[in-house]
């Protein structure tokens, strides 16, 4: 099945311990991207990748790191949790540009 | 940056009735839109995208109509069905971007009552 897969699907952690969210797809799309849902405040981006070793800078980078070595893996990790980044993510494919995100069922993270 | 918005956080309708989303955006130079439904627990899901040089287009039982001279987007589902209950977002690209960096909307929630 064609799909993004993101783990963990709930984390609940402490301010300042280093966390990493995985994100796989399997439908060979170029193009990833990481997202946060935030009440009243919809989805933001934080980061996005165009290809292998090729990311930017979403909306609301700060405090975020990803990589990309491989097509189909896009990490976002977290250096330092702070109880602002407590929130709803989304990982999200896209087979080329122009075209919609295909994305995964989410993360919910809890900084305390 | 410029944000989409929607018309109205909330839309209830009946079953069987058709549903109208509405959704404005303030960049004319936006030349990409994307609806997506979110139901609760889930991720965003796409349901239908829109070109700016086309004015509509039709999918099954969901039609994207843009109006560009007032930038306007509107998401129409016919017959809705309890199954149509969810949030949707609209979701614009806006150039030099090429899809990649989406905007998306905050949402409207739509209920389906029996």
């Amino acid at each position: 099945e064609a799909q993004v897969t993101q783990n963990p699907r709930y984390l609940i952690t402490v301010t300042g311990k280093k966390l990493t969210v995985t994100c796989s797809q399997n439908m060979n799309h170029e193009y990833m991207s990481w997202y946060r849902q935030d009440p009243g405040l919809g989805l933001r981006q934080i980061y996005y990748s165009m290809n292998v070793e090729v990311t930017d800078k979403g909306d609301v980078p700060e405090g975020y790191k990803v990589s990309r070595k491989e097509k189909r893996n896009f990490p976002l990790i977290l250096e330092s949790p702070s109880p602002n980044q407590t929130s709803l993510y989304f990982c999200a494919s896209s087979p080329r540009e122009g075209d919609g995100y295909t994305f995964g069922s989410g993360t919910r993270l809890t900084v305390v | 940056g410029e944000s989409v918005g929607l018309h109205l956080p909330t839309l209830s309708v009946q079953e069987g009735d058709n549903s109208i989303i509405n959704c404005a955006y303030s960049n004319s130079a936006s030349d990409y839109f994307i609806w997506y439904k979110q139901e609760s627990g889930k991720g965003p899901q796409f349901i239908i995208d829109i070109r700016s040089n086309m004015d509509k287009r039709q999918g099954q039982r969901v039609t994207v109509l843009l109006n560009k001279t007032v930038k306007h987007l509107s998401l129409q589902i016919a017959a809705t069905q309890p199954g149509d209950s969810a949030v949707y977002f609209c979701a614009e690209n806006i150039p030099p971007n090429s899809g990649y960096a989406l905007n998306f909307g905050k949402g409207t929630s739509l209920l389906v009552t029996p």
